[in-house]
């Protein structure tokens, strides 16, 4: 266990749809990243949030967005669902600033588009 | 930062070391080599990290070349739990810049 929780574990929405996926980073962790993995594939980084910003971004089109809060959890919006949206979206908290800068992942939340 | 290469697939007998090769031919000075795991439909888990030296902890072993184009990871003694896709990554430690990228990655079958 990382203590890096996600919500829901599965969802399933309908193509055109938002959808919102939750992220609560482990204890003490200032940092959030998410990443999408499809069926068979490694996961591909989406963006970081470090100090409520975006603070790197993979190639992913503006639909994608994310807020990160004051204690440090945060959220994945997409908007306009497509089909190759389904994937498992997971994200991963780490202590950026210090040496001790590993990330470490959740149990992920599987989205299913229609 | 610097690509990998991995088989994409490799079997172990259970109670035997495992031995997960990585290539990364083209690794700059200042980027590290990182080792997670995902067991099937859960999130990657953290195994091990290295510069140039080789580590050790509770779960592997990394041994890096001495001119760090390719690393091993050692499962000292694999069991059945771990099966699990492995992945090699090697990253930058940037103070704020923290993605990784992660490829195929091998997928380790330990068979009893």
């Amino acid at each position: 266990e990382t203590g890096v929780t996600q919500s829901p574990t599965h969802l399933i929405k309908t193509r055109g749809q938002q959808v919102t996926l939750r992220c609560s980073s482990q204890s003490g962790h200032n940092t959030v990243s998410w990443y999408q993995q499809a069926l068979g594939q490694g996961p591909q980084f989406i963006f970081q949030y470090y100090r409520e910003e975006e603070n790197g971004r993979g190639n992913f089109p503006p639909r994608f967005s994310g807020l990160q809060f004051p204690n440090y959890s945060s959220e994945l919006n997409v908007n306009a669902l497509e089909l190759d949206d389904s994937a498992l979206y997971l994200c991963a908290s780490s202590l950026v600033g210090t040496t001790q800068e590993t990330q470490y992942f959740g149990p992920g939340t599987r989205l299913l588009v229609l | 930062d610097a690509k990998t290469t991995q088989p994409p697939s490799m079997d172990c007998a259970e109670g035997r070391a495992a031995n997960l090769p990585c290539n990364h031919s083209t690794i700059s000075g200042n980027e590290y080599v990182y080792w997670y795991r995902q067991i099937h439909s859960q999130g990657p888990q953290y195994i091990i990290h290295g510069l140039k030296n080789n580590e050790t902890n509770e779960m592997a072993s990394l041994i890096i070349t001495e001119d760090r184009k390719s690393s091993t990871l050692i499962l000292p003694h694999a069991t059945l739990r771990d099966t699990a896709v492995y992945y090699c990554i090697v990253r930058v430690k940037k103070y704020n810049n923290n993605d990784m990228r992660f490829g195929a990655g091998t997928r380790l079958t330990v068979k009893p």
